[in-house]
């Protein structure tokens, strides 16, 4: 696609229920981000996936928490026994390039959790 | 660990003035980028410009241009000629040649008036 592209776009869901939540990087992109924005906040890094390396995962808030990079390109976050906290926008960004070169990260529209 | 810090939450101007950003980050890395990007209502992170730390001279893209002092780590944004498209929230960024993650501040919500 022409850009990256997340679903859905808005999940509301109760409490203790768990939920998937999908990033389509742009076509290419090595480099893969899931970071969470809180309302009205900055955005808080959770993920890093960078090719076949090992991700890093020292953002992820809890155990809770999970992603998953499938054959170097669709990534899924998957929210556990979801908690009010966990109420945020969370955006998924491709890159081009990966370690070191600071290259633009390409961010998708994010989707909304609510947590009820 | 590598903090951004912006000290003003909002903003407000009049289209056609010229409104300045400010940033401030913490790091004992001596390569690294620093970027803005813009987060109009519609959600969508959009980058507006970058710079280099290697690089002394600062960035330009059209109205908006930067003041990277490192020795002061500073890095402001300015918008000249603003327009009301430049209505959003501005997130200034690092990150350091070795690292993998763009670090954010928490934002400045700017509004031009008409």
């Amino acid at each position: 696609g022409a850009g990256v592209s997340q679903s859905p776009s808005n999940k509301v869901t109760e409490k203790g229920k768990d939920v998937e939540l999908r990033c389509d990087p742009i076509s290419g992109h090595t480099a893969l981000y899931w970071y969470r924005q809180s309302l009205g906040q900055g955005l808080e890094f959770l993920i890093y996936f960078q090719g076949n390396s090992a991700p890093d995962k020292s953002g992820l808030p809890s155990d809770r928490f999970s992603a998953e990079r499938t054959g170097g390109s669709v990534s899924t976050l998957t929210i556990q026994r979801t908690q009010q906290e966990d109420s945020a926008v969370y955006l998924c960004a491709s890159s081009l390039e990966g370690r070191g070169f600071g290259g633009e990260l390409f961010f998708g529209e994010g989707s909304r959790l609510t947590v009820l | 660990a590598q903090t951004v810090t912006q000290s003003q939450p909002e903003m407000s101007v009049q289209e056609a003035e010229t409104v300045t950003l400010s940033c401030t980050y913490d790091t004992s890395e001596n390569n690294y980028y620093l970027f803005w990007y813009k987060q109009p209502p519609s959600r969508q992170m959009i980058l507006v410009i970058r710079q280099e730390a290697y690089k002394q001279q600062n960035a330009t893209e059209n109205r908006f241009s930067v003041n990277f002092q490192k020795a002061a780590k500073s890095f402001s944004l300015k918008i000249s000629d603003s327009q009301l498209g430049d209505t959003a929230m501005y997130f200034c960024a690092f990150m350091d040649q070795g690292a993998q993650k763009l670090v954010f501040g928490q934002g400045t919500r700017l509004t031009i008036n008409p």
